[in-house]
């Protein structure tokens, strides 16, 4: 079975902190994907890599940033956290081939900036 | 830009009752995916139709694609309490930039 792990469930941090979330997948996944949901908007990507070292951006990726230096592990950074970015981050990986397949999600890390 | 939109927003219904769900999207698409999710988890992938598909099952799950309506069902058959959950469909648009685009789901509630 296909495992994606992230660092932590729950997280709280200050306004102006930087904070790592970070995501790991055990399939050999090429493709990863960081998301966040928020009640009545539903599921918005903010980055996405295709290989090790590449990004992308997604439908919001203002005060975000990511960082993949291996291929198992996708990271997301904020900068400087601020009470907006309060959310429920979700992370996703697929398989090499057909990026948009099948996406394997995390548990989530419910982020809350105070 | 929401590609998906569920509807209905929430649905309530009886265990052993049958519980639909639809999504409606706009512009063309490669495929057509349905995920579920439990309160406060990840997302599960549960089923994809592709476009030139008409109709998929999967155990209880059911799934119809009509492209020239743009639009998807899924039929959940005889619920279950455990099938209590949040529902989503996603869609893989034609000729973009192979980005999946979630709609904003149906949270689906099945009373024991």
């Amino acid at each position: 079975d296909v495992k994606v792990t992230q660092s932590s469930r729950y997280l709280v941090k200050r306004t102006g902190e930087k904070v790592f979330l970070e995501c790991v997948q055990d399939m050999d996944h090429e493709n990863m994907f960081w998301y966040r949901q928020d009640p009545g908007l539903g599921l918005r990507l903010i980055y996405f890599s295709y290989d090790v070292k590449m990004k992308e951006k997604g439908d919001i990726p203002e005060g975000y940033s990511v960082s993949r230096e291996k291929k198992e592990r996708f990271s997301l950074i904020l900068e400087s956290a601020s009470t907006n970015q309060t959310s429920m981050y979700l992370c996703a990986s697929t398989g090499s081939g057909h990026p948009q397949e099948t996406q394997y999600f995390g548990p989530g890390t419910r982020l809350l900036v105070l | 830009s929401q590609q998906g939109e569920e509807d209905p927003q929430a649905l309530s219904i009886q265990e052993g009752e049958n519980a639909t769900m639809n999504c409606s999207y706009k512009t063309s698409i490669n495929n057509l995916q349905w995920y579920r999710q439990n309160s406060g988890r990840g997302l599960v992938h549960l089923i994809l139709i592709r476009s030139n598909e008409r109709e998929k099952h999967s155990g209880r799950l059911r799934v119809t694609l009509d492209t020239s309506k743009k639009s998807s069902s899924l039929l959940i058959t005889a619920s279950r309490a455990a099938d209590t959950a949040s529902y989503f469909c996603a869609t893989l648009p034609r000729g973009g930039s192979e980005k999946l685009v979630f709609g904003k789901g149906t949270k689906l509630t099945v009373n024991p």
